[in-house]
């Protein structure tokens, strides 16, 4: 079984410009989350989908931050006009039931 | 105070030794899930957990629920084991509340 795609996997770019990442989760996974890690923290959670419907975006900076899972499959994390703080890991998970999850490798970013 | 409490916050360890990592939360929960996270940074599921005790090769994870802790256990470590762990709870709102990380070095 194929396990959650991502990339890409290393990103640098400078303040202010924009980056996008892309999930693609386990086949027939309903529910995809996007998670912000921080050096030397835990996962923090931006946004939850399920399906193409949104159920979770109650943390996510939607001043710059966007998501979308247009078909209720893959989806794309952008961050526009991106701020040094924004440098982290982001994760992608999925999950077909309420006690699995799943996660990708990560995609890390580096602002500068 | 964090809902999900993880300690030691580092620890090291020589090869053959017993490691406890220990994880206290303050919610009610539905589950409580273990998680592997190597310098990578990919996660990758160990346990999870509603109730007694699990058992997958060297690792052992318990819990208990009426004091809200839940302990990860790796008997002979090996330096493969180092990496950061990660206990997390799937709160009542169905929400995955994490722990900080225990970050675990083995040496030969």
């Amino acid at each position: 079984e194929a396990g959650v795609a991502q990339s890409p996997r290393y990103k640098i770019i400078e303040k202010r410009q924009s980056v996008a990442f892309w999930c693609n989760p386990i086949s027939g996974h309903a529910t995809l989350y996007w998670y912000q890690q921080i050096l030397g923290q835990g996962p923090k959670l931006l946004i939850q989908f399920q399906n193409n419907g949104v159920v979770d975006d109650s943390q996510l900076p939607k001043d710059r931050f966007s998501a979308e899972r247009l078909k209720g499959v893959d989806s794309t994390l952008k961050i526009q006009p991106a701020k040094l703080e924004d440098s982290a890991v982001y994760l992608c998970a999925s999950s077909f039931g309420p006690n699995t999850i799943y996660f990708g490798e990560g995609s890390w970013l580096t602002v500068v | 105070k964090n809902e999900v409490e993880q300690s030691p916050q580092n620890l090291t360890a020589q090869e053959g030794e017993f490691i406890t990592i220990n994880c206290s939360y303050s919610v009610g929960i539905s589950a409580l899930h273990w998680l592997q996270q190597h310098p990578g940074g990919g996660i990758v599921s160990l346990f999870m957990l509603s109730s007694g005790k699990k058992k997958h090769g060297r690792l052992i994870a318990t819990i208990n629920i009426q004091e809200k802790h839940s302990s990860l256990h790796i008997t002979a470590s090996h330096p493969r084991d180092s990496a950061v762990y990660i206990c997390a709870v799937r709160g009542n709102t169905d929400k995955l509340i994490f722990g900080t990380g225990t970050r675990l070095q083995v040496f030969p």
